[in-house]
């Protein structure tokens, strides 16, 4: 199954905003609002940060924000941080699998 | 607090098996569907499995499906995963998850991944 579509790398300097987008069809992102998100800082497991589209587990800063226009689901992080260097990677619910799609992962650099 | 705990990975040579474990602790494990995530070395994510409550019915992706057997057992807190007939690109670092949402597609907890290696 084929994973969905996210920019190999976005950069941004501190206290910058940066905009992460994660693109799919009509049959997972662009069909439900069943989209998240997750941080991996090298050598560590993924985190959540984002369900269900814009919904934020408790504990994650509210610099994280999510959405979600058509096909295209986005995670931004506003007042970039030195911290928030990690990878992030996106993942839908797929209507015609039993298994959710990841993301092909964005590596996120603190200039 | 949620833990989750994995163990069992290794070295194996292609074409043999490995048994994936997976301690939960901090949380009613029988209330929730679990996975198997993995990610194999500088790539990606790939949803592995994953099961229902009870262990009656589970799901796998089509890389793994007639190798890799997942099961759980609720009265010991525990997941696992028997992976067999091992190949190069099973290479990776295995996580058990804790599966949530209304159409059960995102982990709110992961453990800290055990890596299998598949070399002759």
């Amino acid at each position: 199954q084929s994973a969905l579509t996210q920019p190999a790398s976005v950069s941004g300097s501190p206290g910058q905003s940066i905009t992460i987008s994660c693109t799919g069809t009509s049959s997972d992102v662009g069909g439900y609002n069943y989209v998240s998100w997750y941080q991996q800082h090298p050598g560590k497991a993924p985190k959540l940060m984002i369900y269900d589209v814009s919904n934020r587990p408790s504990g994650v800063s509210n610099r994280f924000s999510g959405s979600k226009s058509g096909n295209t689901a986005s995670l931004t992080i506003s007042g970039l941080q030195a911290e928030d260097e990690a990878d992030y990677y996106c993942s839908s619910y797929r209507s015609s699998s039993t298994l959710g799609v990841f993301g092909t992962g964005t590596k996120v650099t603190v200039l | 607090q949620v833990q989750l705990v994995e163990s069992g990975g290794g070295l194996v040579k292609p074409g043999g098996s490995l048994r994936l474990s997976c301690a939960a602790s901090g949380f009613s494990f029988s209330d929730y569907y679990m996975s198997w995530i993995r990610q194999a070395p500088g790539k990606g994510l790939e949803w592995v499995s994953y099961i229902t409550i009870s262990g009656n019915t589970i799901y796998y992706a089509d890389s793994v499906k007639g190798r890799f057997t997942m099961s759980r057992d609720n009265a010991k807190n525990s997941l696992y995963l028997q992976i067999s007939s091992l190949r190069a690109e099973d290479t990776a670092v295995y996580y058990c998850a804790r599966v949530r949402g209304l159409r059960l597609y995102y982990f709110d907890y992961w453990g800290q991944g055990t890596l299998v290696t598949v070399s002759a």
